[in-house]
């Protein structure tokens, strides 16, 4: 069983829509949270983090997280074409010293004009 | 200035070769890490230092080995390359080893793409 798992995609919106990314982490322990954006090509950009139940926006990124269900989501609203990229969970699996992030494999996102 | 580079971005080589990813970070971080991200977009973490020690090594081969002259660079050596080493190699870094939070966001280089023919 995966540790974080993502829909591989791709996921297709039409510009001006809310995209919904979705991802289920096994470690019940887990307290950092976080979605990552990776263009094509390029490096892993953090763009949103959580750590406490319920919803947190940040313009127009909006992070869920429901602990009891292992959930995190990522929610888009206006979506624009610059949107498309790669989105990369991330969660803190293990409670030690180390810090380690353990990301699933990404859900590919095309926003279509 | 970029916070986290590494070089060189793009390597092609042939297996057996051994060959070395550099990596420094100018921003006063004292932890750095090896990520390995694979065809499938999986990124991996290699190794984790503290201040030049060794923190976390993810089983991964003893061809690859990790140096840490100082705080600001960590650079990777990998042994009798594999076809299988074909992967985009991350390094990050972060102010701190311990719980990721706010205050302690890793910061990922660009990438190094190290292709082995």
């Amino acid at each position: 069983q995966k540790e974080v798992e993502q829909n591989s995609g791709p996921l297709s919106v039409p510009e001006g829509a809310i995209a919904s990314l979705n991802c289920t982490y096994s470690d019940r322990v887990s307290q950092s949270f976080f979605w990552y954006r990776q263009y094509s090509g390029k490096s892993p950009e953090l763009i949103m983090s959580i750590y406490s139940n319920g919803d947190k926006e940040d313009g127009r990124f909006t992070a869920q997280l429901n602990k009891a269900s292992q959930y995190v989501s990522l929610l888009i609203r206006d979506s624009q074409p610059s949107d498309s990229a790669t989105y990369l969970c991330a969660v803190n699996i293990r409670d030690n010293a180390g810090n380690m992030l353990t990301f699933g494999g990404g859900t590919r996102l095309m926003v279509k004009p | 200035d970029t916070a986290v580079s590494q070089t060189p971005k793009y390597l092609v080589t042939q297996m057996g070769n051994d060959k070395s990813i550099k990596c420094e970070q100018n921003l006063g971080h004292d932890t750095m890490y090896w990520y390995k991200q694979d065809s499938k977009k999986f990124l991996k973490i290699m190794f984790s230092y503290n201040n030049k020690e060794l923190i976390i090594n993810e089983t991964v081969p003893n061809r690859f080995s990790p140096k840490s002259p100082d705080k600001a660079h960590l650079n990777l050596h990998i042994n009798s390359l594999e076809l299988g080493d074909s992967a985009v190699y991350f390094c990050a870094s972060s102010r701190w080893t311990g719980l990721p939070n706010s205050g302690n966001t890793i910061y990922f280089g660009e990438g190094s793409w190290l292709t082995v023919v």
